[in-house]
């Protein structure tokens, strides 16, 4: 257990509405990553943190804000929710070495549909 | 940038028998990191096994090999003595130098059958 947090499990909402995802992590990790999961597409990164205010996008992040105001909670913010939104997220941090990445530990999951 | 390509959309095996997951990549790092993931019905994501670029050796965890080959671009997961349990979605995916996210490829569904 790596000790992460994803709430709410689910979510159902309306488009337009402003909808925020928490990850909390008791381990101290300083690297955490939202993903989002569709059929045909696999895991795809939205936003990653490598630490406290220090946040980058990764490859669909349109549509998507992120906080880390401290180390053990990383935020996601879909400002007006779309229904191409509807989709599984992921938050995660990451295990290193030396500063490499060696694991990558996934919370349970957000079920977030957007009707 | 980095690409992960599993062609398998859906494999079948029977109880015991090992099985063959593919994936190639596709880089232009030196160094850069290998991993699977498995994920059950119940939705999360297991780590199973990774491989650094530089490793000699084919990282194996218990049943799991990934089987390695740098000039091929390929790091297929080999699971030995299938399981009814073994039955999920599997997970390709890398990191490149310096870069501390992953990318993952669009997964094969294993389906292992008594």
């Amino acid at each position: 257990d790596a000790g992460i947090t994803q709430s709410p499990r689910h979510k159902v909402t309306e488009t337009g509405t402003p909808v925020t995802l928490r990850c909390h992590q008791t381990e101290n990790h300083r690297y955490m990553y939202w993903y989002r999961q569709d059929p045909g597409h696999g895991l795809r990164l939205i936003h990653y943190s490598y630490g406290v205010k220090d946040t980058d996008k990764g490859e669909v992040s349109d549509g998507y804000s992120v906080s880390r105001s401290k180390t053990e909670d990383f935020l996601l913010t879909l400002e007006s929710a779309t229904s191409s939104q509807t989709s599984v997220y992921f938050c995660a941090i990451s295990e290193s070495t030396g500063g490499v990445v060696e694991k990558l530990f996934f919370g349970s999951g957000t079920q977030l549909s957007v009707l | 940038a980095q690409k992960i390509t599993q062609t398998q959309p859906g494999m079948f095996v029977q109880e015991k028998e090992a099985v063959t997951l593919d994936c190639t990549y596709d880089t232009s790092d030196q160094s850069y990191g290998l991993f699977w993931y498995k994920q059950p019905s119940s939705g999360e994501m297991i780590f199973l096994i990774y491989q650094g670029s530089y490793d000699e050796q084919n990282a194996t965890e218990g049943r799991y090999s990934l089987n390695f080959q740098k000039a091929r671009k390929s790091a297929n997961l080999v699971i030995s003595a299938s399981q009814l349990g073994d039955s999920a979605m599997y997970f390709c995916a890398m990191r490149g130098t310096g870069f501390q996210k992953l990318v993952f490829g669009t997964g094969t569904r294993l389906l292992v059958s008594p």
